[in-house]
């Protein structure tokens, strides 16, 4: 398996444009994570899905964001309109099972002009 | 508050030193893990345990439930294990699989 795939590596976008980011998970695994990482304050859950349902999306900074999980292969995070503070690194991460040891993807770089 | 602390927050070492970064938590768990996390940005995970001690090549990590204490060592270290390491638990009274992070500790190992 080639491990949890996310797409762009690095998006630069205006202020005020719609951003998507991509994840492809590992096959098989039934959780899929969002999480950010800033240098203010570090790695941060935004959302988590278990069977394609998300179950705790406390994490997501407010209505701007979204994220969908619509079928076990594919999960998209969204910003809408994207601010400068929304410039991070976004990581999504899979496992089977929940309680278990999670594999991160790459990381996309968002950058907000 | 459930938070996570590392310490220390940098750390340089010559290479061939025993290293070991330290993580304590506020109350109780059902697990922690430990990722490393390199320049270019990947994020690897390490260990997940829940008590007593693991080992992985170099890497040995251990905790005390007891104490709410972890540690992870690096044996003989080498300028590729150079990186970023941070510790994430899981607190037990968290319902679900929410991880909650340190802050990380950035390791410099020289050659």
């Amino acid at each position: 398996d080639a491990g949890v795939i996310q797409s762009p590596r690095h998006e630069v976008t205006e202020m005020g444009q719609e951003v998507t980011l991509r994840c492809k998970p590992i096959s098989g695994h039934d959780y899929l994570f969002w999480y950010r990482q800033t240098m203010m304050r570090g790695l941060e859950l935004l959302i988590y899905f278990n069977n394609n349902v998300p179950i705790d999306d406390s994490g997501m900074p407010e209505d701007r964001f979204s994220a969908k999980m619509p079928n076990a292969s594919f999960s998209t995070l969204k910003i809408q309109p994207s601010e400068p503070r929304d410039s991070a690194v976004y990581f999504c991460a899979s496992s089977f099972g929940g309680a278990t040891e999670a594999f991160f993807g790459q990381g996309t770089r968002l950058t907000v002009v | 508050k459930n938070e996570v602390e590392q310490s220390p927050q940098n750390l340089t070492a010559q290479e061939g030193e025993f290293i070991t970064i330290n993580c304590s938590y506020s109350v109780g768990i059902s697990a922690l893990h430990w990722l490393q996390q390199h320049p270019g940005g990947g994020i690897v995970s390490l260990f997940m345990l829940s008590s007593g001690k693991k080992k992985h090549g170099r890497l040995i990590a251990t905790i005390n439930i007891q104490e709410k204490h972890s540690s992870l060592h690096i044996t003989a270290s080498h300028p590729r294990d150079s990186a970023v390491y941070i510790c994430a638990v899981r607190f037990a009274e968290t319902s679900g699989s929410r991880l909650t992070f340190g802050e990380g500790t950035q390791l410099t190992v020289n050659p």
